[in-house]
């Protein structure tokens, strides 16, 4: 079955701890996005990247890294730098030639 | 300043009355328009791309359409299945490969 993998479902982390969230993709996908979405918000894209090895930030990158090694990975890595990092993660992915993307699962953290 | 903006925030329909959901966004620069089911606690699911005004796709009992100005989800004699927060996005030429989405519609369909 080709789709998008987010895992784990639920994460749960102590303030001050770094942790990362994973995205995965066998839909031969070239761009991938990363977005945080939280109660009565649109979303929001934290960071983006079209190709491997170059990504570009979104609207809300601070205290958020990123890395793309691998066309279908493209892990997310909240820092004890993010001032709010409980919320509702999605990842998704677009193949070149169309506008829409298509989202994983999701992973929601919470940070206590 | 680029915005998409989605009415109503909440809407209560009973099994089989029809309505409508409203999308505005931002006219100048518009390359698509996106409409996206959202169940709880899962990702959106993508529904239709809208690209040009007078466009209309249609899947079961939804049909988007697209103005100038604005899109609308018609749902038709909905089920409670249809239960869900339906997201409006836009891509726009000034935002370069970013969407933009609405805060969505909470849509509750009553037995």
């Amino acid at each position: 079955d080709g789709g998008i993998t987010q895992s784990p479902k639920y994460l749960f982390r102590k303030e001050g701890q770094n942790v990362t969230l994973s995205c995965e993709q066998n839909l031969n996908h070239d761009a991938m996005y990363w977005y945080r979405q939280d109660p009565g918000q649109g979303l929001r894209l934290i960071y983006y990247s079209q190709i491997v090895n170059d990504f570009q930030k979104g609207d809300i990158a601070e205290g958020y890294s990123v890395s793309r090694e691998k066309k279908e990975s493209f892990p997310l890595t909240v820092t004890s730098a993010q001032k709010n990092p409980t919320a509702f993660y999605l990842c998704a992915s677009r193949p070149t030639g169309v506008y829409e993307q298509y989202f994983g699962p999701g992973t929601r953290l919470t940070v206590t | 300043e680029d915005q998409v903006t989605q009415s109503p925030e909440a809407l209560r329909l009973q099994e089989g009355e029809s309505s409508s959901l409203n999308c505005s966004y931002t006219v100048s620069g518009l390359r698509g328009l996106f409409w996206y089911r959202q169940d709880p606690g899962k990702g959106p699911e993508f529904l239709f791309t809208l690209y040009s005004a007078g466009e209309e796709k249609e899947k079961e009992r939804l049909k988007a359409t697209l103005t100038k100005k604005e899109s609308f989800l018609h749902i038709t004699a909905p089920k409670p299945e249809d239960s869900a927060t339906y997201l409006c996005a836009e891509l726009n030429s000034n935002r370069d490969d970013k969407i933009i989405f609405g805060k969505g519609t909470r849509l509750h369909i009553l037995p």
